[in-house]
């Protein structure tokens, strides 16, 4: 059971590059949302889907971009890295009943960017 | 927009000791979450709240829900090393869910 997937685990940028972190889960979930967790910030939301074709802001989506074209992906880009941009990134999913319920997280990427 | 406020930011315990943390909503909330996050791990689902007032248990975990569905609590009772990590709520708006910034209890024996 993969559950949520993500990768790379680590990755290392230079300010103004691009990448994009991966995302899938085999779950079915309607729901994926990308969160960055910063020391002493807890985790905030970057965007968030809730099926194929469908994205929404969080409270912290600039510098971000976010695709659907799946129900079991959900990649999240960085056109041109920022050294704010450096922290751990999680993605998590959940079924939707009325809204995301119980969120299954993957075991996170840690990006750096210098 | 909705913030979810949570105290302390560090709690010490001596093993044995109990152990509680707050959350607190701008806005009403749909639901609550709580999740735990050991060290170097990612958040694992503990528990939701749905109704107003709802209180659960799971073992020496009890989780509260305010009647105004805008405030929560973890209690740990009688803590033991084992539940050293970071604990967060996340508050659910419509299909926004945010979480506290949590709690990092630590437990010496």
């Amino acid at each position: 059971n993969a559950g949520v997937t993500q990768t790379p685990k680590f990755q290392v940028l230079k300010t103004g590059q691009s990448m994009t972190l991966q995302c899938a889960q085999d779950m079915n979930h309607e729901y994926m949302s990308w969160y960055r967790q910063d020391p002493g910030m807890g985790l905030r939301l970057i965007h968030y889907s809730v099926g194929a074709g469908i994205t929404d802001q969080g409270e912290v989506p600039n510098g971000y971009n976010v695709s659907r074209s799946t129900t079991e992906d959900f990649p999240l880009r960085l056109l041109s890295a920022a050294p704010s941009q450096t922290s751990v990134y999680f993605c998590a999913s959940s079924r939707l009943a009325g809204g995301p319920g119980e969120l299954f997280f993957g075991e996170g990427s840690r990006l750096t960017v210098l | 927009g909705q913030q979810v406020m949570q105290i302390p930011q560090y709690q010490h315990v001596q093993e044995g000791e109990d152990f509680t943390t707050y959350c607190n909503s701008s806005t009403t909330l749909s639901n609550i979450q709580w999740y735990k996050q050991r060290p170097g791990g990612h958040p694992v689902f503990l528990i939701q709240l749905v109704k107003s007032g709802e209180v659960k248990k799971q073992k020496r975990l009890t989780f509260q829900f305010g009647e105004a569905k805008k405030n929560s609590s973890l209690h740990i009772t009688a803590t033991q090393t084992t539940d050293v990590g970071t604990y967060f709520c996340a508050g659910r708006n419509n299909n926004d869910m945010r979480f506290g910034a949590g709690t990092r209890l630590t437990v010496k024996p």
